[in-house]
């Protein structure tokens, strides 16, 4: 059974950076599919941060792609968040995901529980 | 940049079909998936690659997806499916949700 956990900060400053840790469980990233972050501001709809595989390829939302950053560590089968330069409108609940994705197809089969970013001085 | 655009709630009543709509630009011509997501829950994968269900997900969820419209059917709907749902869809290098549907079954 695959499994994510989201781990970090549960509170960053303005004008800092948030950085969250993705470990996945019951599957090697090494061995397929994108690994992926979303977020949901509280009481809002959901907003794909953006994905890398393994070898390091990696795809941003264009209107957040000045101040993400994703990586991946293959030997600790984690992969990170970093977003630099934050605002209050970047407080959510930040998921991160297994993604399925190639030849025009994209989905998320596999779930973190989430964890909430409150972005406040 | 490319849009999906869902109704924001639909409502329904037990054992009755609920259709929930996501529109797009030749949306048909991409694949959708659709996600449930109940209070306090992460989403859950109910429809990919337009009309496939996951392993575990119940059969009376269907999905269709032509010309500007994918459709995510609910048939026998029950009061476990109260949720809010998303679609999303793969386009230009980028991914995009819609903004949500709400189901309400009363």
């Amino acid at each position: 059974q695959v499994q994510l956990q989201e781990s970090g900060p549960g509170l960053v400053k303005p004008s800092e950076t948030l950085s969250l840790t993705c470990a996945v469980s019951g599957y090697s990233i090494s061995s397929g599919y994108y690994w992926g972050w979303i977020r949901q501001p509280p009481g809002k709809g959901l907003e794909w941060i953006g994905s890398i595989y393994h070898s390091g390829s990696t795809y941003y939302n264009p209107s957040l792609k000045s101040r993400v950053t994703i990586s991946v560590d293959t030997s600790k089968n984690q992969f990170s968040l970093k977003l630099s330069s934050v605002t209050a409108a970047d407080t959510a609940v930040h998921y991160c995901a297994r993604e399925a994705h190639g030849s025009g197809s994209y989905y998320n089969d596999y779930w973190g529980q989430g964890t909430l970013v409150t972005v406040s001085s | 940049s490319y849009e999906l655009t869902q109704p924001p709630s639909v409502s329904v009543s037990p054992g009755q079909t609920a259709s929930i709509t996501c529109s797009g630009d030749k949306l048909g011509d991409k694949y959708a998936c659709w996600y449930q997501q109940k209070p306090g829950q992460s989403p859950v994968l109910v429809i990919y690659q337009d009309s496939k269900r996951p392993s575990g997900i119940p059969e009376r969820f269907s999905g269709s997806n032509s010309g500007n419209t994918a459709t995510l059917t609910i048939s026998g709907t029950q009061a476990m499916d109260e949720a809010v749902y998303y679609c999303q869809a793969w386009d230009s290098s980028s991914v995009v949700f819609g903004g949500g549907t709400k189901l309400t079954v009363l």
